[in-house]
């Protein structure tokens, strides 16, 4: 299997701009989450989907995030107008609930610089 | 709501030193524990993991042991090596609702010197 796939690995973008971040979860999961990491504040979870269903964005910063899953093979994550305190290492992350096996598998990650 | 509390980074070793790294956690229910790491540039991976009380993850001479008296998960290693230096992260899983909620600790870097 070929893991989480995210893309772009690196962005960088001028303030204001619009950013899209994209990821393609593990054939078979139901659950997608996208977190973002930063020194200051760590690992947080942004929000998550469950069978393409956002279940939960209490974690999305402000309405400038937004999140969509229009199919079980892909997720977007934008950010409009993205500002330099975005920037950080956004991560995607998919699990399945029906194994039992609630470990989430990781991609590698987008670094975005917002400047 | 859930929460992991961890120890604070970093945490510097010597090569073949023993290694502890603490984590407790609250939860309303019977949550699932892991331990992930990371390494350098890249994304959080699986090192262990315990669904129930007593159990003992155990993965590449790391372990940990699922102490629900003392809500409690804390990783060890015997001997570190070079190469264990990384970022390591405890979480919990607990369903509510019908899904799910992962609660990640704030992470603890550990650097080995040869």
């Amino acid at each position: 299997d070929a893991g989480v796939i995210q893309s772009p690995r690196h962005e960088v973008t001028e303030m204001g701009q619009e950013v899209t971040l994209r990821c393609k979860p593990i054939s078979g999961h139901d659950y997608l989450f996208w977190y973002r990491q930063t020194m200051m504040r760590g690992l947080e979870l942004l929000i998550y989907f469950n069978n393409n269903v956002p279940i939960d964005d209490s974690g999305m910063p402000e309405d400038r995030f937004s999140a969509k899953m229009p199919n079980a093979s892909f997720s977007t994550l934008k950010i409009q107008p993205s500002e330099p305190r975005d920037s950080a290492v956004y991560f995607c992350a998919s699990s399945s609930g029906l194994a039992g096996g609630d470990t989430q598998y990781f991609g590698p990650g987008t670094r975005l610089t917002v400047l | 709501g859930d929460s992991v509390t961890q120890m604070e980074g970093p945490v510097t070793l010597s090569e073949e030193a023993f290694l502890t790294i603490n984590c407790t956690y609250t939860a309303t229910g019977y949550p699932s524990l892991f331990w992930y790491v990371q390494y350098p540039g890249e994304g959080l991976q699986l090192l262990l993991k315990a669904t129930k009380a007593d159990d003992k993850g155990s993965n590449k001479g790391f372990e940990a042991t699922y102490r629900k008296e003392t809500t409690s998960f804390h990783l060890e290693k015997g001997s570190v090596q070079v190469s264990d230096s990384a970022v390591y992260f405890c979480a919990l899983t607990e369903r509510s609702g019908g899904s799910y909620i992962p609660t990640f600790g704030r992470g603890t870097s550990l650097i080995v010197h040869p």
